[in-house]
């Protein structure tokens, strides 16, 4: 057990709609990242938060919007999905920004879009 | 921008030993580290190297040449749950963490 939680662990929806996604890093950890895999893919990466603020981002559809509470949790939302959208969304946390010595993952949130 | 490079597939039989090879571009060098990730499960961290070397945890081994921009991860004594996918992973100054697309490990009996 990496100490991340990501809700749910499965989530079927259909086109048009939209979802969100819960991540809860590690005690103590303050960055969050999140990450699209699709089938036999990569790890794309898609947004950083630390201590609640936006980091980075990477190549996320404007379609998609993340934000970090004070609490640290995460939170990240799907709009509009789209049959592509269908994916592994994992959420991995660290201490410090950057994850220079290492990330853990959540065991992630399947989406199926119908 | 980052980029990184690595086989999509490698072979090997049980108690052999095999390499997985990884070359990088990147802005700036912060790292280089390797997760491993079971079909359907979460990437788990393995080694991380700042420096050129060896790194050695148990069965699984890291090296990093900065000045050649390449890192390989080296496990031995290969076991059937050995067989997964291998990602090396690199942060940039912006805070990104990227990942390779991933070595598939096969491993026989």
């Amino acid at each position: 057990d990496s100490g991340v939680t990501q809700t749910p662990k499965h989530l079927i929806t259909a086109t048009g709609q939209r979802v969100t996604l819960r991540c809860s890093p590690r005690s103590g950890d303050l960055s969050v990242y999140w990450y699209q895999q699709s089938l036999d893919q990569g790890l794309q990466f898609l947004i950083h938060y630390y201590n609640g603020e936006e980091r980075a981002k990477g190549n996320i559809l404007e379609r998609f919007s993340a934000q970090q509470f004070p609490d640290l949790h995460s939170e990240l939302n799907l709009s509009s999905l789209e049959l592509g959208d269908s994916a592994l969304y994992f959420c991995a946390s660290s201490k410090l920004q950057g994850a220079r010595t290492e990330a853990f993952f959540g065991q992630g949130t399947r989406l199926t879009v119908v | 921008g980052q980029s990184l490079e690595q086989p999509s597939e490698v072979t090997a039989v049980e108690g052999a030993i095999v390499q997985i090879n990884c070359t990088y571009q990147t802005s700036g060098f912060y790292g280089l580290s390797w997760y491993q990730q079971h079909d359907g499960g979460a990437p788990t961290f393995l080694s991380y190297n700042a420096l050129d070397g060896l790194e050695e945890t148990g069965r699984f081994s890291s090296f990093l040449s900065r000045s050649d921009s390449y890192g390989y991860l080296l496990l031995q004594e290969l076991q059937m749950k050995d067989s997964a996918s291998y990602f090396c992973a690199v942060p940039d100054s912006s805070y990104k963490l990227i990942f390779g697309s991933g070595t598939r490990l096969l491993v026989r009996p």
